[in-house]
């Protein structure tokens, strides 16, 4: 069956424009989560969705990122104002469990922030 | 906070020679543990999880680990490596963090380099 899937697979950007990300998770999956990879700080998670309950946005870094669900299937994540340590691979997972038996990957959305 | 230690960074072997792959946790009740690969320029695929039960935990393509809970140690193996496992894996832990969600922390990877 289709996997994750997420768009654009590259995007550059200028300094200090918003850019939206956006995830497709497999069918049926409930939990969504999103991750950054980046050279310096290696795998980061960022948010976390699970049906209709309020999102864990605990590792957002800051208030320039923020991200949504709609419907309980697509996500989007949204970084304004961007900046250059924006720049990364931004990895969405999704999970038909809630995550803890495994979390299935897409292909990610490399961010350079020029 | 979950934490996870890969020791090796880098690790070249010869092809059709075994291979172990370090891994430790930081130490909590209860984890779930996972070990995933990434191929270049491609998202992580999941090789193997242990959840519960045997801690000898069997995966995709040959590979398997251990899970110890005296050593909270998760050692991924293969016994015969091929060229095609060449590729970045990355040890992580499935913590419950209190608002619902079992987040993955990783390790910092090790690139698994396979000499013809």
């Amino acid at each position: 069956g289709a996997g994750v899937s997420q768009s654009p697979s590259n995007k550059v950007t200028e300094k200090g424009k918003d850019v939206e990300l956006r995830c497709d998770p497999i069918s049926g999956h409930t939990a969504l989560y999103w991750y950054r990879q980046s050279l310096g700080q290696g795998l980061e998670f960022l948010i976390y969705f699970q049906g209709n309950s309020a999102p864990d946005k605990s590792g957002l870094p800051s208030d320039r990122f923020s991200a949504e669900r709609t419907g309980g299937s697509v996500s989007t994540l949204t970084i304004q104002r961007t900046q250059q340590e924006d720049s990364a691979v931004y990895l969405c997972a999704s999970s038909p469990t809630g995550g803890y038996g495994g979390q299935y990957f897409g292909p990610g959305t490399r961010l350079t922030v020029t | 906070a979950q934490s996870v230690t890969q020791l090796d960074s880098q690790v070249p072997v010869f092809e059709e020679a075994p291979v172990e792959l370090r891994c430790n946790y930081s130490s909590s009740v209860s984890v779930y543990l996972f070990w995933y690969v990434q191929y270049p320029n491609q998202g992580l695929q999941l090789l193997l999880k242990y959840l519960s039960g045997s801690t000898l935990v069997k995966g995709i393509n040959g590979f398997e680990a251990e899970f110890n809970k005296s050593q909270t140690s998760f050692h991924l193996r293969k016994p015969s490596v091929h060229i095609s496992d060449t590729a970045e894996y990355f040890c992580a832990v499935s913590d419950y963090s209190g608002a619902g969600s079992y987040q993955l922390t990783f390790g910092k990877g090790t690139k698994l380099s396979v000499i013809p």
